[in-house]
């Protein structure tokens, strides 16, 4: 299995530029999660997502957007970058929700908004 | 809504050295867990501890969850340069739908 996979790992955006950061992972988990760690700081959920078809906004929703059409695939996706969206993202997944499952972590993907 | 405090925020210490890490909860703790991040890099599990009083080793590493369980420490004994990372605890919210993180502690090993 290759777990959580991420990409880009990096990328550099303009102010006002879209893009999409794409999460898949391959061990048929229900819940899917985004996050994004800026620097100094702990990491923050931006959207989750507990089956395909099903999302929900996590703390720090804001000029983001993401879809689930399939369990493996779970995007990220940014409409008009600001520079405030600096930051390394990174997307998880688990089998369930609650205290009993642990979450997976993708390798990250670095975005500088310039 | 739930927060995760760490201490210390950063720590050197010499090779072979033992050390503790402690992430303090603002509120009752529903598992809580335990990643380290290489600088870098993605988050690497480590431990879950979910009762109150339970302990967990992995090779040098042993977390507590506290019998109240508002509090957790991860203790590396004989520490390596390979220990050197940015370790992070995490604990459910009390809806069990997402990670809360502390701010992590930067560990360097010195030789």
């Amino acid at each position: 299995n290759a777990g959580v996979t991420q990409t880009p790992k990096f990328r550099i955006l303009k102010i006002g530029q879209s893009m999409t950061l794409q999460c898949t992972q391959d061990m048929n988990h229900n819940y899917m999660y985004w996050y994004r760690q800026d620097p100094g700081m702990g990491l923050k959920l931006i959207y989750y997502s507990v089956g395909a078809g099903i999302t929900d906004k996590g703390e720090v929703p804001n000029g983001y957007n993401v879809s689930r059409s399939t369990t493996e695939d779970f995007p990220l996706r940014l409409e008009l970058a600001a520079p405030s969206q600096t930051s390394v993202y990174f997307c998880a997944s688990s089998l369930a929700g609650g205290p009993d499952y642990e979450q997976f972590f993708g390798p990250g993907t670095r975005l500088t908004v310039l | 809504s739930q927060e995760l405090e760490q201490s210390p925020q950063s720590l050197i210490v010499q090779e072979g050295k033992n050390l503790t890490i402690n992430c303090t909860s603002s509120k009752t703790l529903y598992g809580l867990y335990w990643y380290k991040q290489k600088y870098g890099e993605g988050l690497i599990f480590l431990m879950m501890l979910q009762k109150g009083g339970e302990e967990k080793s992995h090779e040098k590493i042993t977390a507590k969850l506290d019998e109240k369980k508002q509090q957790s420490s991860l203790h590396i004994t004989a520490s390596q340069p390979s220990h050197a990372g940015i370790y992070l605890c995490g604990a459910m919210n009390t809806g069990f739908q997402k990670l809360v993180f502390g701010t992590g502690t930067r560990l360097l090993v010195s030789p």
